[in-house]
């Protein structure tokens, strides 16, 4: 199976603790997201990558998380002390752009299945 | 603050029954919108995007339409079937330089046998 990947899909950790989930994108795309999705919500942007490059920060992400993708390829995103309000499912996609005419591209996210993570 | 709302929420529809979702998002700074279909413990599917006023796309018994003008598209889904069930998301995105998508919250669908 060639598409996103993300580990691992659960994780349940106590207050305080730092978490760690990676992500393996789509070999060929340059371009990786990270979101989140709360109970009841759409998922929400929380950062994004050209390459190696961090280009977007949500306000969403406080200094408690970071993320990163060292050599272009495989994303983490780190949660640092986590809290209770952190539990959410956490999704990572990559794209492809497409362009059309003389306009700028088109570009379709591939979603890996998530990551799930409850804070105890 | 860009708002994506999606109605209804939810629904339980009977096998072979057709529907149809709504997703209404901003008319101004429109760049695409893209429908997703999520299935409980998989990837969301890319399903289609659409970019132009009048936009129609079709996958076997999917549809759906685009009016950037009123800010709205359909999605629907002729002769429903269990596998249908699962979550369909709306996402937009804008032309402001970022490449971030703005997603509603989703109408899920249930298919009864």
């Amino acid at each position: 199976d060639t598409g996103v990947s993300q580990n691992p899909r659960h994780k349940i950790t106590k207050r305080g603790q730092n978490v760690t989930f990676r992500c393996d994108p789509i070999s060929e795309h340059n371009r990786l997201y990270w979101y989140r999705q709360t109970l009841g919500q759409g998922p929400e942007f929380l950062t994004y990558f050209q390459n190696e490059a961090q280009l977007e920060k949500s306000r969403l992400l406080s200094d408690r998380f970071s993320a990163e993708r060292p050599k272009g390829s495989f994303s983490t995103l780190e949660i640092q002390r986590t809290e209770q309000g952190d539990s959410a499912m956490y999704l990572c996609a990559s794209s492809l752009v497409v362009f059309v005419g003389t306009g700028g591209g088109v570009e379709t996210q591939y979603f890996g299945p998530g990551t799930r993570l409850l804070v105890l | 603050i860009l708002n994506v709302e999606q109605s209804p929420q939810s629904l339980h529809v009977q096998e072979g029954d057709s529907t149809n979702f709504t997703c209404s998002f901003p008319s101004s700074n429109f760049y695409a919108l893209h429908w997703y279909r999520w299935e409980t413990a998989k990837s969301p599917e890319a399903l289609f995007v659409m970019t132009l006023n009048g936009d129609e796309k079709k996958k076997g018994r999917i549809s759906a339409t685009l009016n950037t003008k009123e800010g709205y598209s359909y999605l629907y889904i002729k002769g429903s079937q269990p596998e249908d069930s699962a979550t369909y998301l709306c996402a937009f995105s804008i032309t402001s330089g970022t490449y971030k998508y703005i997603f509603g919250t989703g109408t899920r669908l249930k298919v009864l046998a």
